[in-house]
């Protein structure tokens, strides 16, 4: 399954498949992205990130890949499990302080 | 230790109180943030404090007065709020150099009536 856009759309997913989840930022200066999980009633929970030098980082089941050429950032995750349904953010930071933004968000759900 | 502390986790309070929200980190964390979040909208950003200073402001109105009395706490002073300001507030903390990742609190959930 994969989503597209800002406005909070919600990506609906069978366990055990993959799931992608895409973010369009729009900052040119920023040079560092984290994606987030935020789960009901908790704050964000930091899943990966990755450096403006790089197009493509792996983490436990998790991949994250940039494309500087059109702003686009975009989380894959393998093998869904249903402990994966939340809220899914990116965040950029800009090139100079520490200014952390945070995009629109994608709902994850996974049906068992 | 990644944990990031805030108190209260709920908060009612009337037009007219004067109340404070807590967050602490012990982590040696030297930029700290406060987020406010409404339903279903991602965390805004509000303040950043740097080495104990305010270094961002996002035009935040003056009923919201940020305090960074030590490395290790950070304050978020409200005055005559408004029902709209009802929201979860989330405070977070990071290294400010190296570029990594910010550890967020469980956010205090503040009701205004």
């Amino acid at each position: 399954g994969e989503s597209v856009g800002l406005h909070l759309p919600t990506l609906s997913v069978q366990e055990g498949d993959n799931s992608i989840i895409n973010c369009a930022y729009s900052n040119s200066a920023s040079d560092y992205f984290i994606w987030y999980k935020q789960e009901s009633g908790k704050g964000p929970q930091f899943i990966i990130d990755i450096r403006s030098n790089m197009d493509k980082r792996q983490g436990q089941r998790v991949t994250v890949l940039l494309n500087k050429t059109v702003k686009h950032l975009s989380l894959q995750i393998a093998a869904t499990q249903p402990g994966d349904s939340a809220v899914y953010f990116c965040a950029e930071n800009e090139e100079y302080g520490n200014k952390l933004v945070f995009g629109a968000g994608t709902i994850l759900r996974v049906k068992s | 230790d990644t944990e990031v502390t805030q108190t209260p986790k709920h908060l009612v309070m009337g037009m007219t109180n004067k109340k404070s929200l807590k967050c602490e980190q012990h982590m040696g964390h030297r930029a700290m943030y406060w987020y406010k979040q409404k339903a279903k909208k991602p965390p805004e950003l509000m303040f950043v404090y740097s080495y104990e200073k305010l270094s961002i402001n996002e035009s935040v109105p003056s009923r919201f007065s940020p305090e960074c009395p030590n490395s290790s706490l950070l304050n978020l002073h409200l005055h005559a709020l408004q029902p709209e300001d009802s929201a979860l507030y989330l405070c977070a903390s990071s290294q400010v150099e190296g570029r990594t990742e910010a550890f967020f609190g469980q956010g205090t959930r503040l009701t205004v009536v």
